[in-house]
Order: structure tokens, then C-alpha cells, then sequence
């Protein structure tokens, strides 16, 4: 099983730009997040999907958008990128979504410079 | 007040030694607890869960006290291999999601440990 992969590792856009975060999980996990970290921040959600078909704002949702194509994949888009939007980026999954025991599973992230 | 506050460290130890990592959390509904460990440019990844009960897995001991809404890591026998940031997290019920939960990571605290 490779896990929560993630694509690209490395990006760098221009401001203003557009680009789409891939992210897919072969555990056959119900959840999934998207994260954001930056230094002196720590982790940080920005959208998740609880389970197929639905997804919900997080704690920093503004100037992204999310599409869970299927219960594999689920993509982060940023229409109009912005220098506050570099970053290093993190999806994960986790099994059960009305679980209290949830541990998640990261991908190895997608470090994003908006020049 | 941040909703999990960790030691800012860094930690800087020599093999062998005992390191505690500290937490708080502030809201009283969290309903389970975790240390992740992140190593340098990588993607956080489970440690352990924290019982009630407090538990140990080998070197590392968790404990909780909820009535004071804390969060504690020993880590024994201190190993090079242990240099990492340890994030304390929490988990919470989301407002929205249909009994979904979310993750809250503290800002971490790096360990360093030196020969």
C-alpha cells in the first residue's frame, strides 16, 4: 500500500495563478483533510471531507477550494494563488468519521512558493 | 487562549537523558488525545495515543489529567533517533460534518538530542 500520496512535492507559482493540489489514499479511508503549515503556525485545517460526496470548511478556508472526486481522491485548488498562501501542504486520511479515535494518516506534502 | 498550547522548547538534550513534553488544552469536550511526531521536512506521523489511564509503549510514557486539561510525554533512555518535533493534539467534534471530529495540533515542541 503507498499510503496518502500526494502531487506535486515541489510548486511555484506566480501571484495570481491557478493550480490544483492532487492528493489520493489507497486505504480505502472514509475522511479526508487538507493542511497547511507554516512556521511558528503549526498545523492548520483548511477543508476536510467527512466521508464521500460531502465536504466542510476548516479553520483557514478562505482562497481554496475543494472537490472529493471519489472515496480515493480529494483535491485542493487554489483559483487566484497569493504570496500569504506559500506553504507546505499536507492531506490526510482517516478511517472512521464519527470516531473519536482518529488517527490520521499524512502524505509527505506539497511545499508551495508564491512568488 | 490557544486550544492546545505546548512548551516552546527547543529541547536540547544528551543521549540518555529524560525529556517531559508538556500540554494544555482548552476545550473540556476534547475527547481523545495523541502526540504525533514530525522529523525535519517530513509529514507528522502517530506516536501514540493518551488514555486516561496513562500508558507506555517501550521508552515513551503518556499521561492525562482532564480535570486540569493537561498533556504529558516522557521519553526515557533519550536516543539520537529521537531528535523529531512532538506535536500534542486533540481531538474534537466538528460543528458541522455529521459527528465528524478534527484534529487541533499544538505549535510542537523539537527535541534535539545530542551524542
Amino acid at each position: 500500500n503507498a499510503g496518502v500520496t500526494q502531487t506535486p512535492k515541489f510548486q511555484v507559482l506566480k501571484t495570481g495563478q491557478s493550480m490544483t493540489l492532487q492528493c489520493a489514499q489507497d486505504m480505502n479511508h472514509n475522511s479526508m483533510y487538507w493542511y497547511r503549515q507554516d512556521p511558528g503556525m503549526g498545523l492548520r485545517l483548511i477543508y476536510y471531507s467527512a466521508s464521500e460526496g460531502t465536504t466542510d470548511k476548516g479553520e483557514v478556508p478562505n482562497g481554496y477550494n475543494v472537490s472529493r472526486l471519489n472515496k480515493r481522491e480529494f483535491s485542493l485548488r487554489l483559483e487566484s494563488a497569493a504570496p500569504s498562501q506559500t506553504s507546505v501542504y499536507f492531506c490526510a486520511s482517516s478511517q472512521i468519521p464519527g470516531s473519536s479515535y482518529n488517527e490520521q494518516f499524512f502524505g509527505p506534502g506539497t511545499r508551495l512558493t508564491v512568488l | 487562549r490557544k486550544e492546545v498550547e505546548q512548551d516552546p522548547g527547543p529541547f536540547n538534550v544528551p543521549e540518555g537523558a529524560t525529556v517531559a513534553f508538556n500540554c494544555t488544552y482548552s476545550n473540556s469536550a476534547s475527547q481523545s488525545f495523541f502526540w504525533y511526531r514530525q522529523d525535519c521536512r517530513k509529514e507528522p506521523k502517530l506516536l501514540m495515543s493518551v488514555y486516561s489511564s496513562g500508558n507506555e509503549d517501550g521508552r515513551f510514557t503518556a499521561q492525562l489529567n482532564r480535570a486540569s486539561q493537561y498533556i504529558s510525554l516522557l521519553i526515557r533512555d533519550s536516543k539520537l533517533s529521537d531528535s523529531a518535533t512532538y506535536l500534542c493534539v486533540v481531538n474534537i467534534r466538528a460543528d458541522s460534518g455529521a459527528g465528524s471530529y478534527q484534529l487541533t495540533f499544538g505549535k510542537g515542541t523539537k527535541l534535539s538530542v545530542i551524542p
